[in-house]
């Protein structure tokens, strides 16, 4: 079974400093795209940034940068310089093309900014 | 370019009875998903239209049931409702059926469906 699991329920961070969320996951796929997703109180999911398992490269997005494992299958989020905007729930997810066609979500972590 | 909407942002129901939830996708998507979102998990897949047709489905039973319109909007409908089924709904769309997730889903802000 395909799955993403999140393993830091809640994190916080003093802002201006930087955090990591992390995120694994399990497949046997070789052609996948790994996701991480913000949603703040509003509900809506905001992509944050996105990386094709076939890119060695790392992605980055402004303060947003990830480390992508690919062997390790890791796939974790770097917030630089943190601003209270940032708080919210961060959802990892991982979509797979063919049978699968769907978007799987781990179970998010909440991350507070201190001011 | 507008986003995903959906209406209404919250509906309260007895369990039971029926709800109807609706989604109108972003202008140029011909996909839509929906998602069952619990508190304090993540979003699960409940089915996919790809241009009125239903192509992908989760783990949910046949009272969980949608339909896309020619203009791919969409209706989520739950029949036979149970406490269970309190919850996030979240609609997404994107444009393609296969090999699009690159070009990103967007979401709605979501139905929370309370059953008592």
């Amino acid at each position: 079974a395909q799955t993403v699991t999140q393993s830091q329920p809640e994190m916080s961070v003093q802002e201006a400093e930087t955090v990591t969320l992390s995120c694994t996951y399990d497949t046997s796929e070789s052609d996948y795209y790994l996701f991480w997703y913000k949603q703040p109180p509003s509900r809506q999911m905001i992509l944050v940034i996105r990386q094709e398992a076939y890119k060695q490269q790392n992605a980055t997005e402004n303060r947003f940068s990830v480390n992508f494992q690919k062997a390790a299958k890791s796939f974790s989020l770097k917030i630089s310089d943190s601003q209270l905007g940032d708080a919210a729930m961060y959802f990892c997810a991982s979509f797979y093309g063919g049978a699968t066609n769907k978007l799987i979500f781990g179970t998010g972590t909440l991350l507070a900014v201190q001011p | 370019e507008t986003g995903v909407t959906q209406s209404p942002t919250h509906l309260i129901k007895t369990r039971g009875q029926q709800v109807t939830l609706r989604c109108s996708s972003q202008s140029g998507h011909n996909t839509v998903s929906w998602y069952q979102q619990a508190l304090g998990q993540g979003p699960q897949f409940i089915f996919q239209y790809y241009r009125e047709e239903e192509n992908g489905r989760g783990n949910f039973p046949p009272r969980f049931s949608g339909l896309q319109f020619p203009n791919y909007s969409s209706e989520l409908n739950v029949n036979a409702l149970e406490l269970d089924d309190s919850a996030l709904y979240l609609c997404a769309s994107r444009l393609g059926y296969r090999g699009g997730a690159m070009g990103g889903y967007t979401f709605g802000s979501g139905t929370r469906l309370t059953v008592v």
